[in-house]
């Protein structure tokens, strides 16, 4: 069956410190794989994606992900913090472009910059 | 755990109709819903964000009047899509927040979208 696990509900980090939002998936086939980002009060904005092609996507203000496929693992990264970044982030995963448009999503984590 | 239902699932349409999808909250009230599309190989595109009993806030580049959003109660939103054309043809995706009373804690939980086909 198809899923995203994303671990932690929250995760705290200072400012200029690097961060990790961690996701991890079950696919049966190949996996397309997604982040998103929600600012408070806002819609989902897309950060980056992974369809195939080098393992490290770079995407929006200065995120990147690594997919890992032996870890089933796309962690979002970003090398240093903006309070800014402070928002809740969704990772999704779809299994099949041509017969299954719908995306499996994560639960979200929280993440929070202290300056 | 929370549930949103969309309905219906898939949809088949002749051009020139109309088409109406449910985004339902099914064991929590959303203050907020908010209708995505995606097309094949893209990502999400936000259309519009909905709060009960107002009306919609579009999303730049979205018709109005083609994409009709009720949001009639704070269980159940609507989107309607008017007179159908084939580039119409998408996957729409609603989700809906819910806010704790204190207003600390905000979830937001998605559908499992809907594949409309316009012929």
């Amino acid at each position: 069956a198809q899923s995203v696990a994303q671990p932690e509900d929250q995760v705290n980090v200072a400012e200029g410190n690097p961060l990790t939002v961690k996701c991890t998936y079950s696919v049966s086939g190949n996996p397309y794989l997604f982040w998103y980002v929600q600012y408070p009060n806002r819609g989902l904005q897309f950060l980056l994606k992974y369809i195939t092609g080098d393992n490290l996507v770079k995407g929006s203000y200065g995120f990147e992900a690594e997919f890992n496929k032996s870890q089933t693992s796309f962690h979002l990264k970003k090398p240093s913090a903006l309070v800014s970044d402070s928002a809740l982030y969704f990772c999704a995963v779809r299994d099949d472009w041509v017969s299954n448009y719908q995306l499996i999503w994560g639960a979200g984590t929280k993440l929070i910059i202290k300056p | 755990g929370a549930v949103v239902s969309q309905h219906p699932s898939r949809v088949i349409c002749k051009s020139g109709t109309s088409v109406k999808i449910e985004c339902r909250s099914l064991d929590f009230q959303a203050t907020t819903m908010f209708w995505y599309r995606q097309f094949p190989k893209q990502s999400l595109m936000l259309m519009a964000t909905s709060n009960e009993g107002s009306k919609a806030t579009y999303e730049q580049g979205v018709e109005k009047d083609k994409f009709l959003i009720n949001h009639a109660s704070l269980t159940l939103s609507t989107l309607t899509v008017t007179s159908a054309h084939p580039e119409d043809s998408s996957f729409y995706i609603c989700s809906a927040r819910t806010i704790s009373r204190d207003r600390k804690q905000e979830t937001q939980y998605f559908g499992p979208g809907t594949r409309l086909l316009v012929l």
